[in-house]
């Protein structure tokens, strides 16, 4: 079985400073991961998936993400931040094997910007 | 492209009725999830369609059902509502093993 834990449940920050989301799995087998992003009243929006190479993965508005196996951990960075990117933002790993497509999502992290 | 639909936006039932929320993929997508997103619970994975078969659902209990149209829209059905289920349940599509893409969800609120 996976699992996903954020280690944060919210994250203020102020515009344009650099900001990191912490993210770690547990998988007794290869993963996909994935981030995505959920504004107010919405729904959710991938932000960048990791399937497979290389393990810096560049996704939407300025966000990159990488992978590192020793560690089981898919942290989400952005080096500044915009008040447009409040939200709260997913975690989320499947397994890496057709079939067994059903991610398991963290319980998300809060990020605030302030101005 | 239409991306992922869902109806209604919002539902207001009481207990012990049933609700019926629907989905309507984006097109040539043949996989429908449906997630229960309650506050503070993060998304909880309820049930997995895929050219019209149920193909794998989360702990829930039988009350929440559904089905999978041929033309790959789907239904939940909540039966007997307890005050519990109020939540945001979301429709997510896509083809194969590849991510998926969700709709805004149906927020639902039981009185």
């Amino acid at each position: 079985a996976q699992s996903v834990t954020q280690l944060d449940s919210q994250v203020p920050v102020f515009e344009e400073a650099p900001v990191e989301l912490r993210c770690n799995y547990s998988s007794s087998v290869s993963v996909y991961l994935f981030w995505y992003v959920q504004y107010p009243n919405q729904g959710l929006q991938l932000l960048l998936k990791y399937l497979s190479g290389s393990t810096l993965v560049k996704g939407i508005n300025g966000f990159e993400a990488e992978f590192n196996k020793s560690q089981t951990s898919f942290h989400l960075r952005k080096p500044s931040v915009h008040i447009s990117d409040t939200a709260e933002y997913f975690c989320a790993v499947s397994e890496g094997r057709r079939g067994s497509y059903i991610p398991t999502f963290g319980r998300g992290t809060s990020l605030i910007v302030h101005p | 492209e239409a991306g992922v639909t869902q109806s209604p936006t919002h539902l207001i039932k009481t207990r012990g009725q049933q609700a019926t929320l629907r989905c309507s993929p984006i097109s040539g997508h043949t996989s429908v999830y449906w997630y229960q997103q309650a506050l503070g619970l993060g998304l909880q994975f309820l049930l997995w369609y895929d050219e019209g078969e149920e193909r794998n659902r989360g702990n829930f209990p039988p009350r929440f059902s559904g089905r999978q149209f041929p033309n790959y829209s789907s239904e939940l059905n909540v039966n007997a509502l307890e005050l519990e289920d109020s939540a945001l349940y979301l429709c997510a599509s896509s083809l194969a093993s590849q991510p998926q893409h969700f709709g805004d969800g149906t927020r639902l609120s039981i009185l």
